[in-house]
């Protein structure tokens, strides 16, 4: 099974709005990533998150991490409509990185 | 600077073909390769993955097998294709050995099988 759910799974919100996606996992993590795919491409890594981090930034980026609870958020501000893609989050332990299913976002200019 | 290449871009092949896809790194030595599979819409399923030459790990059985000839290609191969390997393949590589840190993706092959 998935280690890592997204939540929501669609997303559409207005140009200049923040952008809000969670993420949820069941076993002990090293890190967690979040990654960016445009339709039809690979995928573009954001942001890694280390399990002793509770909070990172990357310029419009901001990553948290909840390890009591086996979650983390991933909050776009001031969205644009370049940041229409899909948003996955992924857990890494030992030689395997597992991927969720994504939340689709969709900024309306 | 690390690349990653992908090939074909683009495949349609009948059932029952054989498949053969081709996934190279440059710039880096003895990566962790991955090879992922995607239905429309939907997250990443680990196929295979291997830590150097000849070391082949298998995640879901299929009739799907890997293969990694050199330290940096990765083959992904069937004898037979069925129509539910159809989807987008992406190749990635990992930063860390030992590790599974920032993976980093080719540009994917989109495979349909008819």
């Amino acid at each position: 099974s998935q280690q890592g759910e997204e939540d929501p799974q669609a997303l559409s919100i207005q140009e200049g709005e923040n952008a809000t996606m969670n993420c949820s996992y069941k076993t002990s993590i090293n890190n967690l990533q979040w990654y960016r795919q445009n339709s039809g491409r690979g995928l573009v890594h954001l942001i890694l998150i280390r399990s002793n981090e509770r909070e990172k930034h990357s310029g419009r980026l901001r990553v948290t991490l909840d390890t009591s609870k086996k979650s983390s958020s991933l909050l776009i501000t001031a969205s644009r409509a370049a940041d229409t893609a899909s948003y996955f989050c992924a857990t890494a332990g030992g030689f395997k990185t597992i991927f969720g299913a994504g939340t689709r976002l969709f900024v309306k200019a | 600077s690390q690349t990653i290449h992908q090939w074909p871009a683009t495949l349609v092949q009948p059932v029952g073909s054989p498949l053969s896809l081709e996934c190279t790194v440059e710039g880096t030595s003895n990566p962790n390769l991955y090879w992922y599979r995607q239905a429309a819409g939907r997250g990443l399923q680990l196929l295979f993955y291997s830590i150097g030459i000849g070391q082949i790990s298998s995640e879901v059985p299929q009739n799907l097998s890997a293969s990694r000839p050199q330290d940096r290609q990765f083959i992904l191969s069937s004898k037979k294709l069925l129509l539910s390997d159809s989807g987008f393949y992406l190749c990635a590589w990992g930063g860390l050995a030992g590790g599974s840190e920032t993976q980093y993706f080719g540009p994917g092959t989109r495979l349909l099988v008819l």
